[in-house]
């Protein structure tokens, strides 16, 4: 079955740049959609993006100017940048699959843990 | 972009049941049939439950059931069990192709 792994730099200094990737293993990227939501402690649920093997993406209003969401097929990975951090993005980074339509994730990464501190 | 809105906490004994609602606006809940209900437990990934308002994916038990009425969505969760105590969160698709998740829910089984 699919599986997807999260991996990246725990610690982001401010107003710099957050870069995560997402292996996908048990199934090829080259289908669907991916998307990338975050959580921070103690809080809710944010989406933030989404690409389709396409290269096609859709982003949250409020992050689109400062996210970059790509896709790797020769690696079966895609990727999230996120430039000029504040304490304010410091969360838990899932990654997950869209395998069924309109559904922000069917499957998900076990998240990853990114503070944003000098 | 603001998050739909939920009660922060809903309880009930073994055996009872447990409505947690979902209220959004006329751009996403109100118009579109792509509700979704996460479980999560702490420290875990979200676990999709409920798809399309009403629709379950396979493995998930039919003590979980959905449901929607104009710009608010619920869950129920009959027959709580002690494992069913988590955090439940709801997301709908809105206008201009984005989603938006839920504030969450603490459910606590007494």
């Amino acid at each position: 079955q699919v599986q997807l792994q999260e991996s990246g730099p725990g610690l982001v200094k401010p107003s710099g740049t957050l870069s995560l990737s997402c292996d996908v293993s048990g199934g090829s990227i080259s289908t669907d959609w991916w998307s990338w939501a975050r959580q921070p402690p103690g809080k809710g649920l944010e989406w933030i993006g989404e690409i389709h093997e396409s290269g096609a993406t859709a982003y949250k209003p409020s992050l689109r100017s400062r996210v970059i969401i790509s896709m790797d097929k020769s690696k079966n990975q895609f990727s999230l940048k996120l430039r000029s951090v504040t304490a304010a993005d410091t969360a838990v980074y899932y990654c997950a699959r869209e395998g069924k339509a309109y559904v922000p994730g069917d499957i998900w990464g076990q998240g990853t843990m990114v503070t944003v501190s000098s | 972009q603001s998050a739909l809105t939920q009660p922060p906490s809903a309880s009930g004994s073994p055996g009872q049941s447990v409505t947690i609602s979902c209220t959004g606006t006329s751009s996403d809940v109100g118009a579109y049939d792509y509700v979704c209900w996460y479980q999560q437990y702490p420290g875990k990934a979200p676990k999709l439950i409920i798809h399309d308002v009403s629709k379950r994916p396979s493995g998930v038990p039919d003590r979980f059931s959905g449901s929607k009425s104009g710009n608010t969505a619920s869950l129920t969760v009959s027959g709580l069990q002690a494992e069913d105590e988590a955090d439940y969160y709801c997301s709908s698709y809105a206008d201009n192709a984005f989603y938006v998740f839920g504030s969450g829910t603490k459910v606590t089984v007494l």
